[in-house]
């Protein structure tokens, strides 16, 4: 079974300039997650997905990220303008449920530099 | 809130050496219990979990037991080798909730 891909692994940008991240789910997971990390530190959950609906996204900052998940299998997240702060790593993750025994598995990861 | 708090690292060790990784946590329900393990410049993988009081989750010769009494799950390996060395992560999942709640994870080094 292939694991959650995500494109590209890293990237770097000057700040103010837009910039995009892909994510594949492993087949048949309905939901998925984009969290931020940074360094030294454990996941932030940005928002989750239930097949093509955002059911939260309370922690997206929503003047400069937007997200979508067309057709509730590939997503993309997406920063315009990026500031220097959102230097991370971006993590995508799938799950086959949204209940809280249910594994998330992890992609490896998109490496964000904002210069 | 819930809560998972870790040991903190970095944790050396050589060789060989018995691991121990301390996490314990606070939550308002019946949480499953997580250990997720990341490696330099990669993702997150989950390592083992737990979901209910008493089991015992196990992979790679790592092992933990959801411990309700005391609120531990703490990670035990008896051998580590020099490719253990990464960071280790605690986790809880409220039964009603998808929401992942983090520990600061726990550096561990390995040396020859």
């Amino acid at each position: 079974e292939a694991g959650v891909v995500q494109s590209p692994r890293y990237k770097i940008i000057e700040k103010k300039q837009p910039v995009a991240f892909w994510c594949n789910p492993i087949s048949g997971h309905n939901t998925l997650y984009w969290y931020l990390q940074n360094l030294g530190q454990g996941p932030e959950l940005l928002i989750r997905y239930e097949n093509e609906e955002a059911v939260d996204d309370s922690q997206l900052p929503k003047d400069r990220f937007s997200a979508e998940r067309l057709k509730g299998v590939d997503s993309t997240l997406k920063i315009q303008p990026a500031e220097l702060g959102d230097s991370a790593v971006y993590l995508c993750a799938s799950s086959r449920t949204s209940g809280g025994w249910d594994t998330q598995y992890f992609g490896p990861g998109t490496r964000l530099t904002v210069l | 809130g819930d809560s998972v708090t870790q040991m903190e690292g970095p944790v050396t060790l050589s060789e060989e050496a018995f691991l121990t990784i301390n996490c314990t946590y606070t939550a308002t329900g019946y949480p499953s219990l997580f250990w997720y393990v990341q490696y330099p410049g990669e993702g997150l993988q989950l390592l083992l979990k737990a979901t209910k009081a008493d089991d015992k989750g196990s992979n790679k010769g790592f092992e933990a037991t959801y411990r309700k009494e005391t609120t531990s799950f703490h990670l035990e390996k008896g051998s580590v080798q020099v490719s253990d060395s990464a960071v280790y992560f605690c986790a809880l999942s409220e039964s009603s909730n998808y929401q992942l709640i983090w520990g600061a994870g726990t550096k561990l080094i390995i040396k020859p």
